[in-house]
């Protein structure tokens, strides 16, 4: 298996506009997870899909932040419109079991919003 | 609230040398978590403790659990210069079905 994969790797976008990423978790996993990672507030959870419902979302910082799971193999991530206090490195990870079990990280996507 | 803390260290070794890093957290906990994250990469996971063991080893890894003292120390034995990484602990909330994570510890082995 590829593992998770996540695209694009970066992206650099001017305040205002609208950016997604992408998700394509391992085949099989029931879980995805969304994380943000900044060097001040560490690695956070932003929402999580179980057979792609989304089951908590209490991490998303606003509404200017959405996520959607179409089907089993893919997820996306939005912010419209993007501000540059959202720059930060977005992960992906996907669990066969639970969260609270293993999960596996995609390589990550490095948000720039000047 | 933030699980799985661990104590903000960089720690900066010598090849060959072994590096402990420690993780505290606050509540009750079905088992803890260490990844690992090299520059520019994914975290990747290392090891898996249950909150009914005490003692866990993995290759140079060995991890350890004190439920009473609510803390996690993670070994490394024999480092080498590709150990070089952050190392994270993370806790899944008892009866809740996501991970908490740490700030990391940065380790650097120099060759």
């Amino acid at each position: 298996d590829a593992g998770v994969i996540q695209s694009p790797r970066h992206e650099v976008t001017e305040m205002g506009q609208e950016v997604t990423l992408r998700c394509k978790p391992i085949s099989g996993h029931d879980y995805l997870f969304w994380y943000r990672q900044t060097m001040m507030r560490g690695l956070e959870l932003l929402i999580y899909f179980n057979n792609n419902v989304p089951i908590d979302d209490s991490g998303m910082p606003e509404d200017r932040f959405s996520a959607k799971m179409p089907n089993a193999s893919f997820s996306t991530l939005k912010i419209q419109p993007s501000e540059p206090r959202d720059s930060a490195v977005y992960f992906c990870a996907s669990s066969l079991v639970g969260g609270h079990y293993e999960q596996y990280f995609g390589p990550g996507t490095r948000l720039t919003v000047t | 609230s933030q699980q799985g803390e661990e104590d903000p260290q960089a720690l900066s070794i010598q090849e060959g040398e072994n590096a402990t890093m420690n993780c505290s957290y606050k509540t009750s906990i079905n088992n803890l978590q260490w990844y690992r994250q090299n520059s520019g990469r994914g975290l990747v996971h290392l090891i898996l403790i249950r909150s009914n063991e005490r003692e866990k080893h993995s290759g140079r890894l060995r991890v350890t659990l004190d439920t009473s003292k609510k803390s996690s120390s993670l070994l490394i034995t024999a480092s080498r210069a590709a150990d070089t990484a952050s190392y994270f602990c993370a806790t899944d909330l008892y009866g809740n079905n996501r991970l908490a994570f740490g700030k990391g510890n940065q380790v650097v082995v120099i060759p």
